[in-house]
């Protein structure tokens, strides 16, 4: 079963907009994960949130973890055409310690 | 540094026919992982490798076997495809210190396999 749902499923915006996914987990966690798969790639890990903190920056990314309500939201900011792709979080059950699972996805396309 | 690689890119089975999936990654890493990613889903894990000479069950494990080969390599197994078996598989290692919390993966590029 996914762990993660993310919200929406598919994402359309101009370039220089800014893009925020969700996404909903179901268990207490160790950590949160974001990832980027390009068309026909593999995923490229974008960034890790633990679950004692609550927000964290990465270039002209932010992410946001609320573990009271089980949830986490990726912001873009200023979108590049570059940035079209699927986006997954991922996260790593307490106590598992091992396995990511992953959310189902947000495609984003970012029109020129 | 080639991180993590997969062969073949692409494939195509007959039902019951077998073949073997192949994986290394040369960044020295102690786990490896395979998933399957279906249209539309995220990835589900297969098997994986927390160290050398160990395999687990993942979410997924039916109808597949895998073999922890040494330390880079990592292979899985379709002994008779299924059309259900249809789908994108991938590869990932990672670090397994799982104790500093920030263990993340490296994924390959994937192999597509078709189950006619």
């Amino acid at each position: 079963s996914q762990q993660g749902e993310e919200d929406p499923q598919a994402l359309s915006i101009q370039e220089g907009e800014n893009a925020t996914m969700n996404c909903s987990y179901k268990t207490s966690i160790n950590n949160l994960q974001w990832y980027r798969q390009n068309s026909g790639r593999g995923l490229v890990h974008l960034i890790l949130i633990r679950s004692n903190e609550r927000e964290k920056h990465s270039g002209r990314l932010r992410v946001t973890l609320d573990t009271s309500k089980k949830s986490s939201s990726l912001l873009i900011t200023a979108s590049r055409a570059a940035d079209t792709a699927s986006y997954f979080c991922a996260t790593v059950e307490a106590g598992s310690a091992r396995q990511l699972t992953f959310g189902s996805g947000t495609q984003l396309t970012v029109l020129p | 540094n080639a991180g993590v690689t997969q062969t073949p890119k692409f494939q195509v089975l007959k039902t019951g026919q077998s073949m073997t999936l192949q994986c290394a990654q040369d960044m020295n890493h102690n786990s490896m992982y395979w998933y399957r990613q279906d249209p539309g889903m995220g990835l589900r894990l297969i098997y994986y490798s927390a160290s050398e000479g160990t395999t687990d069950k993942g979410e997924v494990p039916n109808g597949y076997n895998v073999s922890r080969l040494n330390k880079r390599e990592f292979s899985l197994r379709l002994e008779s495809a299924a059309p259900s078996q249809t789908s994108v598989y991938f590869c990932a290692s990672s670090t397994g210190k799982l104790w500093e919390s920030t263990d993340t993966q490296y994924f390959g590029p994937g192999t597509r396999l078709t189950v006619l």
